[in-house]
């Protein structure tokens, strides 16, 4: 069975620490990885990770997808309580279907 | 640009009730997944349609649920005689193409349905 397990399941921070969240999954048929993040509402999309693209950055955020060892990080620098939320991993099999984990709570304090 | 649109919020519902849950996708996205999100659990794929059409069912219970892309309005995820195990976030995406490839979902804001 398809699966995308995160780690860890919370933490906490202060402002300024830096912050790295993990995924890893097995799946049948790998083809993109996403990270979302997810406040009180919609998930947000920051980040998707190809076999032709195994690093994105965007400001104080990057990822790095590691095909070798399946799996995935995200890093958060400088971090802010804007930063608090729950971050979400997805695999994408090559269908329509999107295999998440149930998430890593960030809370980051002032 | 509007995003993909979600409604109502929250919908309070007795036990045997039916739940209506309404998205429209943004605009130029004809392909529609819904996902339920149980506390502390990641998001579940319930089903995904393209318009007029049911592509995969697979992730949503056999009985009491439906779902349904029209031609013309949202898509409408339908829960008959609810029970309170049906208390859940439903989060409706949409995405250009079939996701998977080149496109990722984007997220509606969710309908939380609470059963009482």
């Amino acid at each position: 069975e398809d699966k995308v397990v995160q780690s860890p399941l919370s933490l906490v921070v202060h402002e300024g620490d830096t912050v790295t969240l993990n995924c890893s999954y097995e799946v049948t048929n790998f083809r993109s990885l996403l990270w979302y993040k997810q406040e009180k509402k919609a998930p947000t999309f920051l980040f998707m990770l190809t076999s032709s693209g195994i690093e994105k950055k965007s400001g104080r955020l990057s990822s790095i997808l590691d095909k070798k060892e399946l799996s995935s990080i995200l890093n958060i620098t400088a971090t802010q309580t804007g930063d608090s939320a729950i971050y979400l991993c997805a695999v994408s099999t090559g269908t329509y279907k999107y295999i998440f984990g149930t998430g890593t709570r960030l809370k980051v304090l002032a | 640009n509007a995003g993909v649109m979600q409604n109502p919020r929250h919908l309070v519902r007795r036990r045997g009730q039916e739940a209506r849950l309404r998205c429209s996708p943004m605009k130029g996205h004809s392909h529609v997944y819904w996902y339920r999100q149980l506390p502390e659990e990641g998001l579940k794929f319930m089903v995904y349609l393209q318009k007029e059409n049911i592509i995969d069912e697979s992730g949503m219970p056999k009985e009491r649920f439906s779902a349904e892309f029209p031609k013309e309005g949202p898509s409408i995820l339908r829960i008959q005689q609810v029970v309170r195990g049906d208390s859940a976030a439903y989060f409706c995406a949409s995405s250009p193409d079939r996701g998977g490839n080149n496109s990722p979902l984007h997220f509606g804001n969710g309908t939380r349905l609470t059963v009482t």
